[in-house]
């Protein structure tokens, strides 16, 4: 079970907006710690989408926009394509022992 | 560019240990530190633990402390994981990755630049 909840699942059709959710706790997101986003292709390496909750590191479309509040993050990706069809991965810092780096479960967005 | 390199798969029998090495290039290797993480067929990213390039200290989960040890040679900027005790649970895929953050503390730590992955199946 990890220490931060993703949704399963989340599906949209081509030029949807999608929403992935990440909740936490006291110990990681809600005492302020910072939450990243990865993105998985089938096959390869998890790919940096979003750090310190909102930045998009260069190179990364800006459709793809974090946000944070209290003890939850999201994710969304806006126009949705194709290409964005992938496993989608938060990460943060946790004060307990489940820590320092803590994910969650891992979202699969479905492009239908 | 920024390039990590990994060593290939490795198959294990339960008991036994695995080393896995991350080459580095493309930038200055004691400057970032370096995480190991690792995915388990069809299953989520798992934290193992750190390494600062520049002196060798480590920050281990608590899960496999223990276990995992990782080290590193400067001279050829290249960072080891090794796991001992192997168990069939440890079949996965570990990857190194760089962590951008410089000095901004463990409460920032992420990942920029991923290795392409180690394959360690673990069966008798």
């Amino acid at each position: 079970q990890s220490v931060l909840t993703q949704p399963p699942s989340v599906s949209g059709a081509p030029g949807q907006r999608v929403t992935i959710s990440c909740t936490g706790s006291i110990s990681n997101i809600g005492g302020g710690y910072d939450v990243h986003w990865y993105q998985q292709l089938p096959g390869t390496a998890p790919r940096l989408l979003i750090y310190d909750s909102t930045d998009r590191p260069s190179g990364v479309p800006d459709r793809f926009s974090g946000s944070k509040s209290g003890t939850s993050a999201s994710l969304a990706i806006t126009g949705l394509q194709a290409e964005d069809e992938a496993d989608y991965y938060c990460q943060s810092y946790d004060s307990t022992l489940s820590g320092p780096v803590v994910f969650g479960g891992g979202t699969k967005v479905t492009v239908l | 560019q920024v390039l990590l390199v990994q060593s290939g798969a490795e198959v294990k029998k339960p008991g036994a240990s695995v080393r896995v090495s991350c080459k580095a290039s493309g930038y200055t290797f004691t400057t970032y530190y370096l995480h190991w993480v690792r995915q388990a067929p069809g299953q989520g990213l798992e934290w193992l633990g750190i390494i600062n390039p520049n002196g060798g200290n480590t920050r281990y989960a608590q899960k496999f402390q223990g276990r995992v040890t990782v080290t590193r040679d400067t001279s050829t900027s290249t960072v080891y994981m090794e796991l001992s005790s192997l168990r069939s649970d440890d079949s996965a895929v570990y990857y190194c990755a760089r962590d951008p953050t410089l000095n901004s503390g463990s409460g920032s730590w992420h990942f920029d630049y991923w290795g392409q992955g180690t394959l360690v199946t673990v069966s008798s």
